[in-house]
């Protein structure tokens, strides 16, 4: 069963720095794209970044460019999402995603997520 | 960017009746459209891939067709659990894009 485990949420002030995490279970996690999807709160779903198996390729939303960076690292089973410049329009519960095995980008598998705030 | 629009809002019906959802792109996303279902306080679930291929478990009553710039969701016969969000998804173009949602309500 796959399993996807977020981590690394909390309370940051503005212009602050958090990195979440995503543990992949159930699944051989090299061999899948990987998600970022975002939810304000009370508000719809906003995709925020993508992975591919071997990193040579990164998608962002025009929102986050040059402020997140999305990593993995595939013998930890492990998607990172490192967040600078963080600004009040960042709070969201942030999910990790996994897309299928075709490789088509929905958004197959999701975790729990991990709730950000961006407060002073 | 695609621009997703999910009409309406709020859809408002009865347990047991036949509602359609839509979705329209901005331009052109082929069959890559996709929906999902989210529960107060639960995490989106697919729901239809491929504008029309249901997920794995999804109930016969989910059904799904369009391709090009208009999409529908059919739930046949709602049930009470089905009164939740819809959400569908482009995955044609980068950035991926959501439609804003549409809550179906009793």
């Amino acid at each position: 069963e796959v399993h996807l485990v977020e981590s690394g949420g909390g309370l940051v002030q503005p212009g602050g720095s958090l990195r979440l995490s995503c543990a992949a279970s159930g699944f051989t996690f090299r061999n899948y794209w990987m998600s970022w999807v975002r939810q304000a709160p009370g508000k719809g779903l906003e995709w925020v970044a993508n992975i591919k198996q071997d990193e040579s390729e990164k998608y962002y939303v025009d929102s986050v460019k040059g402020r997140f960076t999305i990593s993995r690292d595939n013998a930890k089973n492990s998607l990172y999402l490192q967040m600078n410049s963080l600004w009040a329009e960042d709070t969201a519960i942030y999910y990790c995603a996994r897309v299928p095995a075709s490789n088509y980008k929905y958004l197959q598998h999701w975790g729990q997520g991990t709730l950000v705030t961006v407060s002073s | 960017e695609i621009v997703m629009t999910q009409s309406p809002a709020t859809l408002s019906v009865s347990p047991g009746e036949r509602v359609t959802l839509s979705c329209r792109a901005s331009q052109s996303v082929s069959s890559n459209l996709a929906w999902y279902q989210q529960k107060p306080g639960q995490t989106p679930r697919l729901l239809i891939y491929d504008a029309s291929a249901r997920a794995t478990d999804i109930p016969a009553r989910f059904s799904g067709s369009g391709s090009g710039t208009e999409f529908t969701l059919t739930i046949s016969s709602l049930q009470s659990e089905d009164f939740v969000v819809y959400y569908c998804q482009q995955y044609n173009n980068w950035p991926l894009t959501f439609g804003g949602g549409t809550k179906v309500e009793i």
